[in-house]
């Protein structure tokens, strides 16, 4: 079965320092989202991108966030410089058109240190 | 977003039919109901979804009341891979590349064996 891939499982970084989150979404897939859960807490929408921008962000993807889907296949979330307060799990996840329901992968979790 | 209401928590045991409730009397005439759920350590997994209409796949079944006020997931036969957090979404049927999910705290379910 098909499957969003998340790269890396799991980035200890340093407070301030750039982070790359990678995702491949399942390969018929045109619609692509980055969410994320803080540990304990709910799972929050960050941003929705379609047809190479961004179609929705929320009050979370500020200035230090930024996505991309440089090639066919990768879509990418950059935090140009870290804070203590990034940390969380980030799960990428992937719709075709005019389907009901988000395929998620299995998450990046980032340690801001 | 239309906000849902669910148990915090639920128990079951295992090849037990399992009935989660969900309540959303703010439900607008175009939100979907849709069911996600999060096994420990991984990212949310689709469920199932309807609008009015009571639905069945192979996961699950939906059953959606007549008012759409609210709506219970059933699992026919719980096994142990189904404890999970489940959550109830509305989502608006806004159309293209606009599909937010909003996850609140879900209902957390136990499987004894």
């Amino acid at each position: 079965e098909p499957e969003v891939t998340q790269t890396p499982s799991h980035q200890v970084t340093q407070m301030g320092q750039e982070v790359i989150l990678r995702c491949v979404p399942i390969s018929n897939h045109l619609y692509f989202y980055w969410y994320r859960q803080i540990l304990g807490q709910k799972v929050e929408f960050l941003v929705s991108f379609y047809n190479n921008e961004i179609s929705e962000k929320s009050e979370i993807f500020d200035d230090q966030f930024s996505v991309e889907r440089p090639d066919g296949s990768n879509f990418t979330l950059k935090i140009r410089s870290t804070k203590l307060e990034d940390s969380a799990m980030y799960f990428c996840a992937s719709r075709r058109q005019e389907a009901g329901e988000l395929f998620f992968g299995e998450g990046s979790r980032l340690t801001v240190l | 977003d239309a906000k849902t209401t669910q148990p915090n928590s639920m128990e079951s045991n295992e090849e037990e039919p399992v009935h989660l409730p969900c309540n959303h009397s703010t439900i607008s005439g175009t939100d979907y109901i849709h069911w996600y759920r999060q096994l420990p350590s991984q990212g949310p997994e689709y469920v199932i979804h309807g609008l009015t209409s009571n639905v069945n796949n192979r996961m699950a079944s939906l059953a959606i009341a007549e008012d759409r006020k609210s709506s219970t997931l059933i699992l026919h036969r719980a096994t142990l891979r189904d404890a999970a957090v489940y959550y109830c979404i509305l989502r608006a049927n806004s159309g293209g590349s606009n599909y937010k999910l909003t996850f609140g705290k879900g209902t957390l379910l136990t499987v004894n064996p």
